[in-house]
């Protein structure tokens, strides 16, 4: 089946700093991608759609010079936080679909603790 | 606006029994709905694929179902087994649009 992969798995940072995430989809194209985070015990919440070749669209609430998507490639999407702070710490994952459904597949996922 | 909602949000069931997990979404005019299961610490994985067109599908112990109608879906595990524990999330995407919307899950734990 379809494989979405993410690096890093989890990263611990300092205040202030800036960390990158990688999403990749291994063996089909995606010319979308969507970045999602989830808090415990809670369901993923989206925040933004990475267009390859564009902007990306970001959620309501969603602070775009906070998280800065780059969708460099037909198969690389890239998350930054800037300026890391205590309360982004969070699980973030991603996810592409494929094929006319339209079928989504999600990367495991990245840890973010921000100390 | 589309919402999902599953039911129950947990549910705990001896293992060998086969059960039913509910979601069901306010507007039918969705593309697709996805069933996916998410373990602890872990992303998701995609379990079951159903098309606005379609009524149903299987895969192995899991059968899925599609009422567009009446904005209802349901996921059928046959046979349960302790490494079912997991989250189950539904998620339906919106004809027109490129997003899922999640239901909250149900958390299913499987007693030996």
């Amino acid at each position: 089946g379809a494989v979405v992969s993410q690096h890093p798995s989890w990263v611990i940072c300092k205040s202030g700093t800036s960390v990158k995430i990688e999403c990749r989809s291994l063996d089909f194209q995606a010319t979308t991608m969507f970045w999602y985070r989830q808090f415990p015990k809670q369901s993923l919440m989206l925040m933004a759609t990475s267009n390859e070749g564009s902007k990306a669209t970001y959620e309501q609430g969603v602070e775009k010079d906070k998280f800065l998507i780059n969708h460099a490639s037909l198969t690389l999407s890239t998350l930054t936080v800037t300026s890391a702070h205590p309360e982004d710490s969070s699980f973030y994952i991603c996810s592409a679909p494929r094929g006319a459904a339209y079928e989504q597949y999600f990367g495991p996922g990245t840890r973010l603790t921000v100390t | 606006k589309q919402e999902v909602t599953q039911i129950p949000a947990a549910l705990s069931v001896p293992e060998g029994e086969n059960l039913v997990l509910n979601c069901s979404f306010t507007d039918s005019a969705i593309y697709n709905l996805q069933w996916f299961r998410q373990d602890p610490g872990k992303g998701l994985t995609s379990l079951l694929l159903i098309q606005s067109s379609q009524r149903e599908q299987t895969s192995g112990r899991l059968n899925a179902s599609l009422d567009k109608s009446s904005g209802r879906s349901t996921l059928y595990i046959a046979a349960s087994q302790p490494g079912d524990s997991a989250t189950y999330l539904c998620a339906v995407l919106i004809q027109g649009a490129q997003k899922l919307v999640f239901g909250q899950g149900t958390r299913l734990t499987i007693n030996p």
